[in-house]
């Protein structure tokens, strides 16, 4: 599986656009970058997946350039209750096993 | 819709003891997985399982745990004696097939006392 690096936290206000950018230099063709969100005891909540280009949903956006050795979750108009962890995983989930291979994530504190 | 389902919410047990944790995956999904998380450390993969087999497995899955689907809907992790070290957030997750995500249960709060 790729390893991914992203900034360990992040600070915003609320109402802010906040993009989260992952590197991914050694992404294989069949993987697929895929983030997730957490709350403090929580399990993991999928927001977004994507190949290429970009891929939009209710939730977020996500960019990714031509090379595929990088991708940024957008956030639009953020709000105190996306406070949260945030992971980018890369890995091909398309096998029969699919595990994801959790980072430390990036801690974003949305303020007033 | 749809959600993984997971149970005990918290299960306090003593060293030695057998613990038996439970998930409902999402009804329609083909693959299952466990993992787990230390308070204030990162999340772990345990185990995959597909076509009522271990797909894969990690260092941490040793002879002291296992899984199984006993029925259509129900998917169980065992931990036969469990240890200190057991203590954590074990998170049940399931997929459909293909290129999507894995969705989570809320998890079990396991404490070995």
């Amino acid at each position: 599986l790729a390893k991914t690096t992203q900034p360990i936290s992040m600070d915003s206000y609320e109402g802010q656009e906040v993009n989260i950018t992952c590197s991914h230099n050694n992404i294989a063709t069949n993987d697929y970058i895929t983030w997730y969100q957490q709350f403090p005891s929580q399990g993991p909540r999928f927001i977004i997946q994507g190949y290429k280009t970009k891929v939009t949903n209710e939730v977020a956006s996500l960019f990714i350039p031509a090379d595929r050795k990088s991708s940024t979750l957008s956030l639009p108009r953020v709000s105190l209750s996306d406070t949260a962890v945030y992971y980018c995983l890369v890995g091909d989930m398309d096998n029969q096993g699919g595990k994801l291979i959790f980072g430390q994530g990036t801690e974003l504190s949305v303020k007033p | 819709e749809p959600e993984v389902t997971q149970t005990p919410s918290h299960q306090v047990t003593q060293m030695g003891q057998e613990v038996i944790l439970r998930c409902v995956p999402i009804s329609n999904h083909l693959y299952f997985y466990w993992y787990r998380q230390i308070l204030g450390q990162k999340v772990e993969f345990l185990v995959s399982f597909y076509n009522n087999e271990i797909s894969e497995k990690s260092e941490i899955f040793d002879d002291q745990f296992s899984v199984e689907r006993p029925d259509g809907s129900n998917f169980t992790l065992k931990i036969r004696s469990t240890k200190l070290e057991d203590s954590a957030m074990y998170f049940c997750a399931s997929r459909r097939g293909g290129p999507v995500g894995q969705y989570f249960g809320p998890g079990t709060r396991l404490t070995v006392t």
